[in-house]
């Protein structure tokens, strides 16, 4: 069975810096995974998607990197922003397009 | 926006009642799948509908049950009420039920049980 763990579970930084957040899986049989943003009581956003044949993907500030053989996924955000602010979550596809997802990540960005 | 839509936005019921929650999803989408999301959780996977036939389902009661249609437009439905059905149900679609294919999520429906 997979399992999805985000680290950290909060974290909360000043406008400007640069920030990672993790997301690590126990099963490496997966087909893709998926960044997503959820801002409180809304929908889920997805920001980016990463095949399993690829190592990273890029959109604007944001660049998600996966290495299966760890089972590791980061996702970096360059230059934060007070409208970044929002729960991160990550999802994994292992199969029939259904996803698992970590608890995810509440950033909080202050101005 | 994803072109995934739910309805209602809110819904208040109470222990042992029956509810329904309706998602269409986006154009030329022939799959939705339905999560649950408890506060401060991550969603879970309910089950899926593709082509109008149920295509995996996960660990939840057989009281959740669903429904898609011709349309490809969906509803979740859960009978016998309990409080911890509490929760933001998301639906999301799918262009086909592949391994490659992106889930986009609809705004969800906050269901409170009293």
């Amino acid at each position: 069975k997979q399992e999805v763990t985000q680290i950290p579970a909060a974290l909360s930084v000043p406008e400007g810096e640069n920030l990672v957040l993790n997301c690590s899986f126990t099963d490496s049989a997966i087909y893709n995974l998926q960044w997503f943003r959820q801002d409180p009581g809304k929908g889920l956003t997805s920001l980016l998607l990463i095949q399993s044949s690829q190592r990273e993907q890029t959109s604007g500030r944001l660049n998600a990197s996966l290495d299966k053989s760890s089972g590791r996924s980061t996702l970096y955000i360059a230059a934060s922003q007070p409208g970044d602010s929002a729960t991160y979550l990550c999802g994994l596809n292992s199969g029939y397009s259904t996803l698992t997802f970590g608890k995810g990540t509440m950033l909080l960005v202050s101005p | 926006e994803t072109g995934v839509t739910q309805s209602p936005t809110h819904l208040i019921k109470t222990r042992g009642q029956q509810v329904t929650l309706r998602c269409s999803s986006q154009s030329g989408h022939n799959t939705v799948s339905w999560y649950q999301q408890a506060l401060g959780q991550g969603p879970q996977f309910i089950f899926q509908y593709y082509r109008e036939e149920e295509n995996g389902r996960g660990n939840f009661p057989p009281r959740f049950s669903g429904l898609q249609f011709p349309n490809y437009s969906s509803e979740l439905n859960v009978n016998a009420l309990e409080l911890d059905d509490s929760a933001l149900y998301l639906c999301a679609s799918s262009l086909e039920s592949g391994e490659l294919d992106t889930q986009y999520f609809g705004p969800g429906t906050r269901l409170t049980v009293l």
